[in-house]
């Protein structure tokens, strides 16, 4: 298996645009998690998925972040107007209950 | 939930030298305890873990022990390389629970 795939690596858009990250968990993984990165907040859990479900997505900073699952092999996370702030690494992690979380590459999304 | 301290760093050695990083945690039950570290411009990758109390994970020279009665799971390593400079990262938790990371601790080993 390739291990956890993102899209894109590296992403700039203007404030007010609509960003979508996308991610391909590994093959029989049913948990789902979306991670943001900064420098000032660390690592924080946004939402996670259970067989395509979201479970909890209380880490989801506000409405303008919605996050979908429509099948085992792929995930979106779409920011809907984008502003500076969301500017941070957004990382997609896939794992099977009671197991470790393999992560990937992440995106480093840049908010002008 | 869970939540997990440990230093910040940068925590700067002499390659050779002796590392410890200290992590304590708070969760709800016993939680599995995981190690991740984070080289520059890379995800995350599992460095090792531990299942129940009492047991000890390892890889790469590195070791960490589930300490239940202290909710410690601090990382050592006897040794370490220039190539061990990165980011480290203590997480309880794992699966259906997610996992809980801190800030993480920068480790930087001068040749």
């Amino acid at each position: 298996d390739a291990g956890v795939i993102q899209s894109p690596r590296h992403e700039v858009t203007e404030m007010g645009q609509e960003v979508t990250l996308r991610c391909k968990p590994i093959s029989g993984h049913d948990y789902l998690f979306w991670y943001r990165q900064t420098m000032m907040r660390g690592l924080e859990l946004l939402i996670y998925f259970n067989n395509n479900v979201p479970i909890d997505d209380s880490g989801m900073p506000e409405d303008r972040f919605s996050a979908k699952m429509p099948n085992a092999s792929f995930s979106t996370l779409k920011i809907q107007p984008s502003e500076p702030r969301d500017s941070a690494v957004y990382f997609c992690a896939s794992s099977s209950l009671d197991r470790e979380a393999f992560f990937g590459q992440g995106t480093r999304l840049t908010v002008v | 939930g869970n939540s997990v301290t440990q230093m910040e760093g940068p925590v700067t050695l002499s390659e050779e030298a002796f590392l410890t990083i200290n992590c304590t945690y708070t969760a709800t039950g016993y939680p599995s305890l995981f190690w991740y570290v984070q080289y520059p411009g890379e995800g995350l990758q599992l460095l090792l873990k531990a299942t129940k109390a009492d047991d000890k994970g390892s890889n790469k020279g590195f070791e960490a022990t589930y300490r239940k009665e202290t909710t410690s799971f601090h990382l050592e390593k006897g040794s370490v390389q220039v190539s061990d400079s990165a980011v480290y990262f203590c997480a309880p938790g794992g699966g259906a629970d997610g996992l809980t990371f801190g800030k993480g601790t920068h480790l930087i080993i001068q040749p």
